[in-house]
């Protein structure tokens, strides 16, 4: 059974701060790696891909990628009260077709 | 715009009755997904298809069926057989990964909430 874990929260940190979001997964052959936010009663929106080992960085995100430990990050600079919603981590599994499991999302919560 | 709809927004369901669920995309893509949300959940794949006249199963597909006669659309039929149907339905989109790793990310429609009365 492939998973990908994350902590469900709430994750608070207050307006300003550095939010890190954290995401595990099992499928040791995974190549693909994608983080959605998802405001409550809304669909998920893709806001990061990774891909290779490292740090990517768009904007205000930066998506960090070990393959070796099998973990994956996402860290929001300058948090800001809009930030406020559920993360979702997918993975993409190895082989076969485009399948991604999603992890049960970790909910930020960025107070003023 | 380029985009995937859905509709309705909202739909409720009687007991043993089927009901369809459109989903709709013109970003050109050749994969179609349905997944269902539960509350505190992560999504769960229904059914998939990568071409038109093709698809497989998902992760839970019993009590679904799925058609796909156009590259641009793939209804969704919740049966009477889907002993619990109460969730949030999310269609997305994609390529088919053969252009690079982006061809991998998938889009989501804006979702219907189905409620079983």
């Amino acid at each position: 059974q492939k998973e990908v874990e994350q902590n469900s929260g709430p994750l608070s940190v207050p307006e300003g701060a550095i939010a890190s979001l954290n995401c595990t997964y099992s499928d040791r052959g995974s190549q693909s790696f994608f983080w959605y936010r998802q405001y409550s009663g809304k669909s998920p929106e893709l806001i990061m891909s990774i891909y290779s080992n490292g740090d990517k960085e768009d904007g205000r995100f930066t998506a960090q990628l070990n393959k070796a430990s099998q973990y994956v990050s996402l860290l929001i600079r300058d948090s800001q009260p809009s930030d406020s919603a559920t993360y979702l981590c997918a993975v993409k599994i190895s082989g076969g077709y485009n399948k991604l499991i999603f992890g049960a999302g970790t909910r930020l919560a960025v107070h003023p | 715009d380029g985009g995937i709809t859905q509709s309705p927004k909202y739909l409720f369901r009687k007991e043993g009755q089927n009901v369809t669920l459109s989903c709709e995309q013109n970003l050109n893509h050749d994969a179609m997904y349905w997944y269902r949300q539960d509350p505190g959940q992560g999504l769960r794949l229904i059914y998939y298809s990568q071409i038109v006249n093709d698809f497989q199963k998902g992760d839970i597909a019993e009590g679904y069926s799925v058609s796909r006669e156009k590259k641009e659309s793939f209804p969704l039929t919740v049966t009477s057989a889907q002993k619990n149907p109460t969730a949030f339905y999310l269609c997305a989109s994609s390529g088919t990964g053969g252009a690079g790793p982006r061809e991998n990310e998938q889009f989501f429609g804006p979702g219907t909430r189905l409620t079983v009365l």
